[in-house]
């Protein structure tokens, strides 16, 4: 059974500060993996899909490596924004639209 | 104005109760899914839908059940079978073929 783990569990920096999140999962089968953002009572938007076959994938600050034999996935935010702070999830699919997620950090972003 | 709407935004269920979320998506999507979210947890797949007439369950479909009989609708039932039914509920869409899943925006199910 696919786990999926995300270390820290909360994140707390300055404005400014690049910040890595991390993503770990136990089977490599995977189709793709993805990061989410999250708002306090809202729903999931999704900020980076990574294809199995890719190994990282860009949008503006945002930018997330893959690397499927380790089962890691990093998430790097540069010059981080007050506006950043959220809960960031990530999660993995496996061929039949089977989705794992992790519990998520929540990352605080201070003025 | 293309998208995932969830109703309603709060949900107060009496203890013995059945209530029932409602998905609606104009994505045209084949897929649609039930998410559970605890505090501190990640989400939990309740039951899936690849095609109309067809669901399965997920990891913890016990005290729920779906139906599927319009594309864009997707409603789950909490049941008073589901003895803790106090979450946030997600309901996601999306193609088939591992493509990504569009997610409203959940519903808060508090039990009075």
């Amino acid at each position: 059974k696919q786990e999926v783990t995300q270390i820290p569990a909360a994140l707390s920096v300055p404005e400014g500060e690049n910040l890595v999140l991390n993503c770990s999962f136990t089977d490599s089968a995977i189709y793709n993996l993805q990061w989410f953002r999250q708002d306090p009572g809202k729903g999931l938007t999704s900020l980076l899909l990574i294809q199995s076959s890719q190994r990282e994938q860009t949008s503006g600050r945002l930018n997330a490596s893959l690397d499927k034999s380790s089962g890691r996935s990093t998430l790097y935010i540069a010059a981080s924004q007050p506006g950043d702070s959220a809960t960031y999830l990530c999660a993995v699919t496996r061929n039949n639209n089977d989705m794992r997620f992790g519990a998520g950090t929540r990352l605080t972003v201070k003025p | 104005d293309g998208g995932i709407t969830q109703s309603p935004k709060y949900l107060f269920r009496k203890e013995g109760q059945n209530v029932t979320l409602s998905c609606e998506q104009n994505l045209n999507h084949d897929a649609m899914y039930w998410y559970r979210q605890d505090p501190g947890q990640g989400l939990r797949l309740i039951y899936y839908s690849q095609i109309v007439n067809d669901f399965q369950k997920g990891d913890i479909a016990e005290g729920y059940s779906v139906s599927r009989e319009k594309k864009e609708s997707f409603p789950l039932t909490v049941t008073s079978a589901q003895k803790n039914p106090t979450a946030f509920y997600l309901c996601a869409s999306s193609g088939t073929g591992g493509e990504t899943q569009y997610f409203g925006p959940g519903t808060r199910l508090l039990v009075l």
